[in-house]
Order: C-alpha cells, then sequence, then structure tokens
C-alpha cells in the first residue's frame, strides 16, 4: 500500500485566494483525520471524519476551512479565502477500525500565504 | 474535554543517557493512549502504543506504561542515539466509538554524540 497520499506537498499562495488540498487514505480505513502543526500551536485537530460522515469540527478555526469527504477514498480541505496566518503544515491521517489501533500519517503539505 | 499535556522541550542529551518525557492526560472513559514520532520534513509514525491500564508498551527500546491513577504515559529509553532526534507525541485516542484522536504539543528531543 501507499500509504496516505496528500497533496500537493507545497503550496504558496497570495492572502485571498482559495486553497484546496487533497488527501487520500488507506484503502480499507474508515477514520479520516485533519490536522495543522505550528510552531506556536502544536498539532491541532481541525476535523475528522468517520465512514465519510464528519463527526467533529469544533476544531476548524472559522467559517473560512471547510472540509469533505464525497467517498471512502478522497477528502478535501479548503480555504477560502486564505491569509497569512493560515500558513502551517496540514497532515492528513487515517485509521481502520477501533480507537484502539494507530493513525497513519501523509508527508503533509505545507502552506504559505503571502 | 480531553486533553494532552507533555513536557516542553526541546530535551538535550549525550549519546547513552537515559531518557524521560513525561505525559499526563485528561480524559472520561477509558482511551487509548500512543506515542508517536516526528523526523524531520515527514508525517507522524507510532512508536507504541497501550490500550488499558498498567499495559505497557514498548518498541526499539523506548517504553512506556499506561497509569489510570496518575494518569500518565511517560516515555523512557535506557540508552538513547543520535538518531533518536527527533520530535515525540503523546496522543490520546477516547474511549467512545468514533475515537477522536488528540496529540499533546510535541517534545524534541536532540541528542549529541
Amino acid at each position: 500500500d501507499a500509504g496516505v497520499i496528500q497533496s500537493p506537498r507545497h503550496e504558496v499562495t497570495e492572502m485571498g485566494q482559495e486553497v484546496t488540498l487533497r488527501c487520500k487514505p488507506i484503502s480499507g480505513h474508515n477514520s479520516l483525520f485533519w490536522y495543522r502543526q505550528t510552531m506556536m500551536r502544536g498539532l491541532e485537530l481541525l476535523i475528522y471524519f468517520n465512514n465519510n460522515v464528519p463527526i467533529d469540527d469544533s476544531g476548524m478555526p472559522e467559517d473560512r476551512f471547510s472540509a469533505k469527504m464525497p467517498n471512502a477514498s478522497f477528502s478535501t480541505l479548503k480555504i477560502q479565502p486564505s491569509e497569512p496566518r493560515d500558513s502551517a503544515v496540514y497532515f492528513c491521517a487515517s485509521r481502520q477500525g477501533s480507537v484502539v489501533h494507530e493513525a497513519f500519517f501523509g508527508q503533509g503539505t505545507r502552506l504559505t500565504v503571502v | 474535554g480531553d486533553s494532552v499535556t507533555q513536557m516542553e522541550g526541546p530535551v538535550t542529551l549525550s549519546e547513552e543517557a537515559f531518557l524521560t518525557i513525561n505525559c499526563t492526560y485528561t480524559a472520561t472513559g477509558y482511551p487509548s493512549l500512543f506515542w508517536y514520532v516526528q523526523y524531520p520534513g515527514e508525517g507522524l509514525q507510532l512508536l507504541l502504543k497501550a490500550t488499558k491500564a498498567d499495559d505497557k508498551g514498548s518498541n526499539k527500546g523506548f517504553e512506556a506504561t499506561y497509569r489510570k491513577e496518575t494518569t500518565s504515559f511517560h516515555l523512557e529509553k535506557g540508552s538513547v542515539q543520535v538518531s533518536d532526534s527527533a520530535v515525540y507525541f503523546c496522543a490520546l485516542s477516547d474511549g467512545s466509538n468514533t475515537g477522536k484522536l488528540i496529540f499533546g504539543q510535541g517534545t524534541t528531543l536532540q541528542v549529541k554524540p
């Protein structure tokens, strides 16, 4: 298995532009997590899905952020409009089955908003 | 809500020194506990886990014991190597069916030769 695949690996965009981050979880995994990592705030859980259904989006910073999971093999995190303070590394992770199992992380997308 | 607190870093040690990174948690129910490691430029990967009280997780010389009475899951290694330099994250997965997975702030470990 290729693991969790995120794209793009790096994204540089101008303030005000729309940004879409993509994630392909490991086949057969039924939970998917989006995290944001910054030096100041560490690793923050933004949203997670079980069986394609959003379970908890309380970590989404504000209405500019949205996430979807239209099927079991694809998820997107969208920021519209983007701001410089959104600059961070965004990770997607997936997990199979119950809570005792490990989550597998993608390589992350480094977003820079200028 | 559930939370994880780790000791602040960075932690700087000489090779072959003993390592302890403290982790405490707050959770309702019976969470599963994890340690993940992140090497530069990479995503997180599982180091070890424990799923119930008094369980000990171990891997690559690292160990951690699930202590329900002190709500702790401290990471230890008897003799660190330069290659252990990385960021270490303590995490919990709550005991509900949905399994929200949350992380501590991370602790940077630097091992010098």
